[in-house]
């Protein structure tokens, strides 16, 4: 069973800090891999799809890299309302799993 | 615009069943897979499985496999999620989520607002 681990599990951040968060898969998923953003109490948000590609109206600070077994999210220039957990997700046509997720603390 | 709205929160007893339902309006019904991904109180994402809202054909995670079921209605553009033997462990906020054109293997661009279920004797 395929399995995806983040780190860290938390981070505390100031603003306009620089932050990447790490997903990787216990095998490999080419590109097949996707990063939420969800803040307390709402839905999660799609951030990146396929691993680095960018999807409208997320500001492009957010960014993501990676394929095979190691992927990155990227967040440049940090700003308070990026206050939230980040999760990365592998779909295929089977299966899908999700990182146990990311929490992101601004100071 | 693409919205998916889901039914209100249920309480349920321990070994029943609980029925959620997520209304998709701003897109063609049929042109998109839904799937259903829980989320138990201060923890992770948990993929349940997902429908074909086209042919029915469904794809459940393992872990709950025969427990679950899920379904669609074309003449009201609405899916559902049944789970059944319900635990307490089954407490969690029910989200109903929308792929792209990747089919069952899409990530989900648009999700519903959830729904609590709260299992306790």
């Amino acid at each position: 069973e395929l399995v995806l681990t983040q780190s860290p599990d938390f981070q505390s951040v100031t603003p306009k800090e620089k932050v990447t968060i790490t997903c990787r898969a216990s095998q490999s998923i080419d590109s097949h891999l996707h990063w939420y953003q969800q803040k307390p109490d709402q839905s999660p948000k799609l951030l990146i799809k396929y691993a680095s590609q960018s999807i409208s109206g997320v500001p492009s600070r957010f960014s993501g890299s990676g394929s095979g077994t190691d992927f990155t999210l990227t967040i440049n220039s940090l700003e308070a309302e990026d206050a939230a957990t980040y999760y990365c997700h592998h779909s295929s046509v089977l299966f899908h799993t999700f990182g146990q997720g990311t929490r992101l603390e601004i100071k | 615009q693409v919205q998916l709205v889901q039914s209100g929160g249920e309480v349920k007893k321990p070994g029943a069943s609980v029925k959620v339902s997520c209304k998709a309006s701003g897109y063609p019904f049929t042109s998109y897979g839904l799937s259903w991904v829980r989320q138990a109180p201060g923890q992770g994402l948990q993929w349940m499985g997902w429908i074909s809202a086209y042919t029915g054909n469904t794809n459940y995670a393992q872990k709950f496999q025969g427990r679950v079921t899920m379904t669609t209605d074309t003449s009201t553009s609405t899916a559902y999620m049944e789970l059944r033997s319900l635990r307490s462990d089954d407490t969690a906020v029910y989200y109903c989520a929308r792929g792209g054109a990747g089919g069952s293997s899409s990530c989900y661009f648009f999700w519903g607002q959830g729904t609590l279920v709260t299992v306790s004797s």
